[in-house]
């Protein structure tokens, strides 16, 4: 089984530039997460979503957006890069609700330079 | 906003020793608590969970420990493995809302 797919896994951009992380799960789970991960700061909560067509804020979601069109699919999306979002991005969903095992991806490692 | 944290950033234990990493949290309505386990370049992977209904729940060699008069997690882990190198993560959410996760600890094995 896949189970969450993350791509792509490395990707480089240029201040300015503009990029979607692709998240898709196929264990039909309603709720999908986008944290980020940075050295000495855990996984930080950007956006997530409790099914198709919803999506809510998490702690640091400033210059992130998403869209959950599709029930298995969990786009996040820079509009205008910054150096402040070099981190490694995952992904993970659950089908139990808030408080239940979270499924996570392989990470995105995104710089920007 | 409320915050979990870990006493011990790193935590080096000698191979076939049993492995102890605590957490403090510091919201007392937090119900559901998680341990993950994340190895170097890899997502993070459930390991146990518990409910503050419970105290203590076993796995397969690990047991956490729940003190809610102290607000203290642990995972204790028994004889410790060169495979369970890695960074711990702990995890609370009070009803309703995400998962909140602690800074980690790195367990390093010493073979």
């Amino acid at each position: 089984n896949a189970g969450v797919t993350q791509t792509p896994k490395f990707r480089v951009l240029k201040t300015g530039q503009s990029m979607t992380l692709l998240c898709a799960q196929d264990m039909n789970h309603e709720y999908m997460y986008w944290y980020r991960q940075d050295p000495g700061m855990g996984l930080r909560l950007i956006h997530y979503s409790v099914g198709e067509g919803t999506t809510a804020k998490g702690e640091v979601p400033d210059g992130y957006n998403v869209s959950r069109l599709k029930k298995q699919n969990f786009l996040l999306g820079l509009e205008s890069a910054a150096p402040s979002q070099t981190s490694v991005y995952f992904c993970a969903s659950t089908g139990k609700g808030f408080a239940g095992e979270l499924f996570f991806g392989e990470g995105s490692r995104l710089t920007v330079l | 906003g409320e915050s979990v944290g870990l006493h011990l950033p790193t935590l080096s234990v000698q191979e076939g020793d049993n492995s102890i990493i605590n957490c403090a949290y510091s919201n007392s309505a937090s119900d559901y608590f998680i341990w993950y386990k994340q190895e170097s370049g890899k997502g993070p992977q459930f390991i146990i969970d518990i409910r503050s209904n419970m105290d203590k729940r076993q796995g397969q060699r690990v047991t956490v420990l729940l003190n809610k008069t102290v607000k203290h997690l642990s995972l204790q882990i028994a004889a410790t493995q060169p495979g369970d190198s890695a960074v711990y993560f702990c995890a609370e959410n009070v009803l309703n809302t995400p998962l909140v996760f602690g800074k980690g600890t790195r367990l390093s094995v010493i073979a």
